[in-house]
């Protein structure tokens, strides 16, 4: 079971868009709309930001979107600002033992 | 508002077993939601353990399926993970949360952790 492939970091200035890519597999990703993505700040619990690919949990800003096309899903942030410097993780349900897998996460930094 | 809570060893000896409990309050652990266990190794990435449901359904981690089991302890609003025969690769950041799941497998997202807990293996 391998983990989804995220790109290591992105970057780019406030007010700026970044998008951040998430690829597996058509027994995760490309098999469900069943994609999730987590923030975390430096030495602090993951925050659930968007599940079901697309959808936003009360109280998450709009700036943040989901997508997905194939097996690859995609993060983006849109208006970028300093509070958005984090690392970012998707996760997707997988059919392989019913499991749940993560990516490697991507750094964001605020240039 | 739900809050989870670790607890157990912070240091645990070689081929011994790690036992961490998980407290839930604000919410009953009965109440139609998956449990999971979630750790991550410093300066690493997020890795699922496994997760349980008023212990009638569990499912765990292909890669730790014979040293792992979660169960819980529904008197006490808790639930517990046990992995066996440990090494310093074990060594990490262990958080709990809850987690939806439907149709009694799929899983969707885990929305309240716990702070985490570091546990170290020594090598």
């Amino acid at each position: 079971q391998s983990a989804l492939t995220q790109p290591a970091s992105v970057s780019g200035s406030p007010g700026q868009s970044v998008t951040i890519s998430c690829t597996g597999t058509s027994s995760d990703v490309g098999g469900y709309n069943y994609v999730t993505w987590y923030q975390q700040y430096a030495g602090k619990v993951p925050k659930l930001m968007i599940y079901d690919v697309s959808k936003r949990p009360s109280g998450v800003s709009n700036r943040f979107s989901g997508s997905k096309s194939g097996n690859t899903a995609s993060l983006t942030i849109s208006g970028l600002q300093a509070e958005d410097e984090a690392d970012y993780y998707c996760s997707s349900y997988t059919s392989n033992d019913t499991a749940v897998i993560f990516g490697g996460g991507t750094k964001v930094t605020v240039l | 508002q739900v809050q989870l809570q670790e607890s157990g060893p912070g240091l645990v000896k070689p081929s011994e077993t790690l036992s961490l409990t998980c407290t839930v309050s604000g919410y009953s652990i009965t109440s139609g939601y998956f449990w999971g266990w979630i750790r991550q190794p410093p300066g690493k990435g997020l890795e699922w353990l496994g997760s349980v449901y008023q212990n009638e359904n569990t499912y765990y981690n292909p890669s730790l399926k014979s040293r792992i089991s979660v169960s819980v302890d529904t008197s006490k609003n808790q639930f517990s993970l046990m992995l066996r025969s440990v090494t310093a690769a074990d060594t990490a950041v262990y958080y709990c949360a809850r987690e939806r799941r439907v149709g009694g497998s799929v899983s969707l997202f885990f929305d309240f952790w716990g702070r985490g807990t570091l546990v170290t293996v020594p090598s």
